[in-house]
């Protein structure tokens, strides 16, 4: 299986403050089709995931453009340019190139 | 409106075998997939199994052996079924589309 590794596991920031998470693959994530599907999700605290950004750096409708994926085979990045209290929760990266599909451990940002 | 809602029963008792339903609108089975993903209390993500558009399903190696999903596209549902729970199968359940997901259905094993 492939192993997603997300670092770091927590981010303490103000508001307004940009940030970055990685994400790394053991295996390329680049797919037969040539396309990388690398996903980032946010889970606000008592709700369900949302994803955010699809094929590394698309963003899904309504999501803010202070969000921004990059990257490409096994080494990926989310970045949140000046965070609001609604970025506040856990993030994940998530693989969609290989079976079965694999999560990273999480990246918990907190308010400072 | 896309919609995914899992219904099943909140409390199944160890070695016994879990029925979940998703029952999903707004869009249709036969041209998208529907993934299953648990998340113990406190703890990730883990990606259990999907059923793809036609009808074929993978599985996470760790849950095969146990692990059935199924579907009614009559009924617009998703199902998944999973036998000898354990303890360790206290989490909730989600089912998704990808972009959607359901509120999640909590489950705990217990006697």
């Amino acid at each position: 299986d492939v192993v997603m590794t997300q670092t770091p596991p927590s981010l303490s920031v103000a508001i307004g403050q940009s940030v970055s998470i990685s994400c790394k693959s053991s295996q390329s994530l680049v797919a037969s089709d040539k396309n990388t599907y690398l996903n980032w999700l946010l889970q606000s605290p008592g709700r369900s995931p949302k994803r955010l950004i699809y094929q590394v750096s698309k963003l899904d409708s309504g999501v803010p453009d202070r969000f921004s994926g990059s990257g490409s085979e096994k080494d990926f990045t989310l970045k949140i340019s000046r965070v609001e209290a609604e970025d506040l929760g856990v993030y994940y990266c998530l693989q969609g190139t290989h079976l079965p599909r694999t999560f990273g451990g999480g990246t918990k940002l907190e308010l400072k | 409106q896309v919609q995914l809602k899992e219904s099943g029963p909140g409390l199944v008792q160890p070695s016994q075998t879990l029925s979940l339903t998703c029952t999903v609108s707004g869009f249709s089975l036969t041209s998208n997939s529907v993934s299953w993903v648990r998340q113990p209390p406190g703890k990730g993500l883990e990606w259990m199994g999907a059923i793809w558009s036609g009808g074929s399903t993978d599985y996470n190696s760790a849950l095969k052996s146990r692990l059935s999903i199924s579907r009614d596209t009559s009924k617009s549902q998703v199902f998944l079924k999973m036998n000898s729970l354990q303890t360790e199968d206290t989490a909730i359940y989600f089912c998704t589309r990808g972009a959607d997901w359901g509120q999640g259905v909590m489950v705990t094993v217990s006697s």
